[in-house]
């Protein structure tokens, strides 16, 4: 069985680019969550999807950035016109139905924004 | 707010000896979790303890709560070099919004243990 993929690992843009981060959970995982680390910095919580609906969105910036977690294929993380405050590394997480605090990580994509 | 905090955030000692990770958080939880991150990867579980359990171990992991103290403490064993990475609590909010899950992070303890 497969961890978490997240693709890419690396990821450089300019400023104003777009970003887009995937993200495919685990096998018979209906959870997914998204979250964010800055240098030196824990992991903060950004959105938790299940298959085409956005559960809680609390810890996602109201511009720019969006997810999706369609039927078929990976979650999506996007985000729009990048900034250089972008720059981090984003990890997801999934987890299997009926133990959501029961997370397993990805490896990252980290960001980079020149 | 940060819900988890640990302490101390930067943590050098020689093979062999024990470490000791400290973790407080705010409001009530489910449950707690330890994490490792080593340096530019990702995170890997180590041990999760529920909010009725008092003590837990895992090989030369030992884990405590109190509930009564909002903290708990990682205790890593007989330590070696490639215990050097950084490590994580989270607590799962009770009420979250949303109903979500959430697990919130603390800032983590950097551990280097050298050879």
């Amino acid at each position: 069985n497969a961890g978490v993929m997240q693709n890419p690992r690396h990821l450089v843009r300019r400023r104003g680019q777009e970003a887009r981060l995937r993200c495919s959970p685990m096998k018979g995982h209906s959870h997914v969550y998204w979250y964010r680390q800055l240098p030196e910095e824990g992991l903060k919580f950004m959105v938790y999807l299940q298959k085409e609906n956005i559960i809680d969105e609390s810890g996602m910036p109201k511009e720019r950035f969006s997810a999706e977690f369609p039927k078929e294929g990976p979650s999506i993380l996007r985000i729009q016109q990048v900034v250089r405050g972008d720059s981090a590394a984003y990890f997801c997480a999934s987890s299997p139905p009926g133990r959501t605090y029961e997370q397993y990580f990805g490896p990252g994509t980290r960001l980079t924004v020149t | 707010s940060q819900q988890g905090e640990e302490d101390p955030q930067a943590l050098s000692i020689q093979e062999g000896e024990n470490a000791t990770m400290n973790c407080s958080y705010k409001t009530s939880i489910n449950n707690l979790q330890w994490y490792r991150q080593n340096s530019g990867r990702g995170l890997v579980h180590l041990i999760l303890i529920r909010s009725n359990e008092r003590e837990k171990h895992s090989g030369r992991l030992r884990v405590t709560l109190d509930t009564s103290k909002k903290s708990s403490s990682l205790l890593i064993t007989a330590s070696r070099a490639a215990d050097t990475a950084s490590y994580f609590c989270a607590t799962d909010a009770y009420m979250a919004q949303g109903g979500s899950e959430k697990l919130v992070f603390g800032k983590g303890t950097k551990l280097t243990v050298n050879p």
